[in-house]
């Protein structure tokens, strides 16, 4: 299965701030996911990013507020924008593997 | 949308057998998957099931799904405190989009 490298692995940020995510996949995949993990929370689904084209957000979810970019098969960012506190969270990404789907370590950010 | 239900809470003590429940409401579900998440840490894909076998085993770990009741269940045998974690149960839908329960945290004593 591929390794997926994401960091920052936490961060603490001001609100109205924004926070760029990364993460790189060590094989070239299609689809990459990110998730968003809220406190004491299940994982949501923000948004699908292929390469090439605009990411697909889920409901709930807009591309001003969580900018995501996909320049290659193995590279992917998500960016919080003008964070608030309600932000707080832990955001993963994932990438399909050869069964099931293999998660990034996470990013934890805490806005203050 | 789908639905998946954990229980929210399991307390073992260590050596005993830990089962975990969970349920699910989409009928067209093809795999059916457990994840691990430890403190601090990402999501550890433990195994999974298709849907349309009844059992699977994987060393200490039993998967069972009865599919007529979409009912799947964990068992870890001879649980040990680093099997301390929260659990997460997802089934994967014919779009390859995957729906996760809120998961289960296992507590393990000594």
């Amino acid at each position: 299965s591929a390794v997926i490298s994401q960091k920052p692995s936490r961060d603490i940020c001001q609100r109205g701030t924004s926070l760029t995510i990364q993460c790189q996949v060590d094989s070239q995949v299609t689809m990459m996911f990110w998730y968003r993990q809220q406190p004491g929370q299940s994982l949501t689904l923000i948004a699908t990013a292929n390469q090439g084209s605009e990411a697909t957000y889920e409901s709930g979810f807009v591309i001003d507020k969580f900018p995501i970019s996909r320049p290659n098969l193995t590279f992917s960012t998500l960016t919080v924008s003008n964070m608030s506190p309600e932000d707080s969270s832990i955001y993963l990404c994932s990438v399909p593997a050869e069964r099931g789907y293999t998660f990034g370590s996470g990013t934890r950010l805490t806005v203050v | 949308g789908e639905d998946v239900e954990q229980s929210l809470f399991l307390s073992v003590r260590e050596g005993d057998s830990s089962v975990i429940n969970c349920t699910y409401t989409d009928s067209s579900s093809t795999y059916l998957y457990w994840y691990k998440q430890e403190p601090g840490a990402g999501l550890q894909l433990l195994t999974y099931i298709f849907s349309n076998m009844d059992m699977k085993q994987d060393q200490r770990l039993t998967v069972l799904l009865n599919k007529k009741d979409k009912h799947l269940s964990l068992r870890i045998a001879d649980t040990q405190t680093g099997d301390s974690a929260i659990y997460f149960c997802a089934e994967e839908d014919a779009g390859n989009m995957l729906t996760f329960g809120g998961g289960t945290r296992l507590m393990v004593k000594p």
